[in-house]
This record gives structure tokens, sequence and C-alpha cells, in this order.
């Protein structure tokens, strides 16, 4: 299993700017999240998935989409990039939402905005 | 959500025991105490979790205090790869979705 993958690992992107972050895994995990991490500080959730087709937002959802077509990918889109998104970008799988099971991370995105 | 609490960092020596203390006075009885770890530049990575009973693994021991308003995380023999922030996390079986709510966490420096 590759678990939880994230493309690109590095992105800058000028204020106004669109763009995707790409997550997917492949160990058949219900559950999806996005986190973003400020330097020094702890993370903080965007968005959540329980399942395919069903999404939730989190604490920080304010300029960020998310969608859920198929269990294995949760894209997270930035609609008008702006200098606070400057931050790491966490996309985490876990098997089911109901458990409390471990929680699986991703390496990461780190976001530039000029 | 349930909060905990955390010292903001901790130094241990190489070879030798950590405990890592957890406050959690507001507790409820559906949440159970995770652990995670970050290493520099990377995710988070699962450590530990329990609901009453103190539990061991192959990386850490986990002893809850019989009121669960505290827990102790306990590295046996810290390595310096082990020199990362320790997050304390709550997560409430009950509730819709279950969220991973991180805090601060605990700087642990290890020293040779």
């Amino acid at each position: 299993n590759a678990g939880v993958t994230q493309t690109p690992k590095f992105q800058v992107l000028k204020t106004g700017q669109s763009m995707t972050l790409q997550c997917a895994q492949d160990m058949n995990h219900e559950y999806m999240s996005w986190y973003r991490q400020d330097p020094g500080m702890g993370l903080r959730l965007i968005h959540y998935s329980v399942g395919a087709g069903i999404t939730d937002q989190g604490e920080v959802p304010n300029g960020y989409n998310v969608s859920r077509s198929t269990t294995e990918d949760f894209p997270l889109r930035l609609l008008s990039a702006a200098p606070s998104q400057t931050s790491v970008y966490f996309c985490a799988s876990r098997i089911s939402p109901a458990t409390v099971d471990e929680q699986f991370f991703g390496p990461g995105t780190r976001l530039t905005v000029l | 959500d349930a909060k905990t609490t955390q010292p903001n960092s901790m130094e241990s020596n190489e070879e030798e025991p950590v405990h890592l203390p957890c406050n959690h006075s507001t507790i409820s009885g559906t949440d159970y105490i995770h652990w995670y770890r970050q290493l520099p530049s990377q995710g988070p990575e699962y450590v530990i979790h329990g609901l009453t009973s103190n539990v061991n693994n192959r990386m850490a021991s986990l002893a809850i205090a019989e009121d669960r308003k505290s827990s102790t995380l306990i590295l046996h023999r810290a390595t310096l790869r082990d020199a990362a922030v320790y997050y304390c996390i709550l997560r409430d079986v009950m509730e819709y979705g279950n969220k991973l709510v991180f805090g601060a966490g605990t700087i642990l420096r290890v020293k040779s």
C-alpha cells in the first residue's frame, strides 16, 4: 500500500489564483480529512468526509472547497488564493468515521501564496 | 470538544525514559485519549490510544489516571529519533465524524 499520497509537494501561487491539492489513499478508508498547519502551530481541520458523496466543514473552511466523488480521492480546492492561506496542508484518512482507529497522514503540501 | 493541557516543551537524555503528561479534567465517558507525534517536516503519526486501562504497544505505553482526568505517555528509552511534537487528543466516539482536533502539543527534545 502507498498509504496517503499528496501532490504536489510544493506550490507557489500568486494572490487570486486557484488550484487543487490532490489527496489519494489506497486503503479503502471511508473517512478522509484536510488540515492546515501554520508555522509553530498545531493542525487545524479544514474539511472532512465520512464517505463518498458526503463532506462537512471543520474549524477553518473559508476559502476552500472539497468534494468526494470516489472513496480513494479527496481533493482540496483553493478558489482564490490569499497570502493567509500560506501553510502546510496535510491530508489524512482512517478506516471508518464511527471508530477511534488510527488516522494516517500524508507527507504534506507546502503552499506559498505571494 | 474536550480540551487537553500539555507542557510546551520537555527535554530528555538519550536512552532514558520520558514521561509526557496530559491533563484533561473535563473528559467525558465516551472520550478516548489519543497520542500522535509529528517529526520535523513530516505529517503526524499515531502513537497510542486508550479509554480507561493502561495500554502498551511497540512504540510507547499510556498510563491513564483512575479518574481519567490525566494521562501520561511513556517512552521507555528515548532515542534521537523520538524528538518530535507530541499531541494528546481526546476523541469522542459518539460525536459525528469524531474529528481529531490538535492542540499545540509538547515539543520533546532529546539530548545525546
